[in-house]
């Protein structure tokens, strides 16, 4: 198994364009988040999903939007960057046979300038 | 709501000392509980959780925490520091009464860990 993968590793975008952020999971977990990652500040929740077809938003939503269409795929989609958007992104994923223990992938460092 | 600390933004050890990183928790019923553990430019990677039955918890690395209800506590301790468990690590609680959401996970801000040689 591959576990959780996310793409990029890396981008920088400048103020305004759109993005996409790619994550996949082979474990045929139910649910799958989002988080961002900054000093200080934790893992936040930006976004998260109980199964395909259902989203739903967490602790900082705004500026991204999220879909689910399979169990294996869970995007996140920033609309229009913003330099409060610099951050490292994880995409994790769980299920209920493990209490929900979050399996968590590679990361993504964005840079919005 | 759920919330977690943890009340140490850093914590330095020598190495082959003790270490203890701490953790509180606040649910409105029973908890689960987690620790991960960061390495530098790296993902996080489970450590260890308590869910029910023994209140010490044993985990990877040699790792363990101790789960005290009447505390709310849920400490990770390690009996003789490595300098390679220098790391970020996260606390993390999921409230089992939390109705529709309690799968979810609220993270605490992180504690660095530094083993000095």
């Amino acid at each position: 198994n591959a576990g959780v993968t996310q793409t990029p590793k890396f981008q920088v975008l400048k103020t305004g364009q759109s993005m996409t952020l790619q994550c996949a999971q082979d474990m045929n977990h139910e649910y799958m988040s989002w988080y961002r990652q900054d000093p200080g500040m934790g893992l936040r929740l930006i976004h998260y999903s109980v199964g395909a077809g259902i989203t739903d938003q967490g602790e900082v939503p705004n500026g991204y939007n999220v879909s689910r269409s399979t169990t294996e795929d869970f995007p996140l989609r920033l609309l229009s960057a913003a330099p409060s958007q610099t951050s490292v992104y994880f995409c994790a994923s769980s299920y209920e046979g493990r209490g929900y223990e979050q399996y968590f992938g590679p990361g993504t460092r964005l840079t919005v300038t | 709501a759920q919330s977690v600390a943890q009340p140490e933004d850093q914590v330095n050890v020598a190495e082959g000392n003790p270490l203890t990183v701490k953790c509180t928790y606040s649910v409105s019923g029973n908890p689960y509980l987690f620790w991960y553990v960061q390495y530098p430019n790296r993902g996080l990677q489970f450590l260890l959780k308590y869910i029910t039955g023994d209140n010490l918890v044993k985990g990877s690395y040699g790792f363990e925490a101790e789960f005290n209800k009447s505390q709310t506590s849920f400490h990770l301790k390690k009996p003789s520091a490595l300098v390679s468990d220098s790391a970020l690590y996260f606390c993390a609680v999921r409230d089992l009464n939390s109705g529709g959401s309690n799968y979810k996970l609220t993270f605490g801000k992180g504690t660095l860990l530094t083993v000095n040689p």
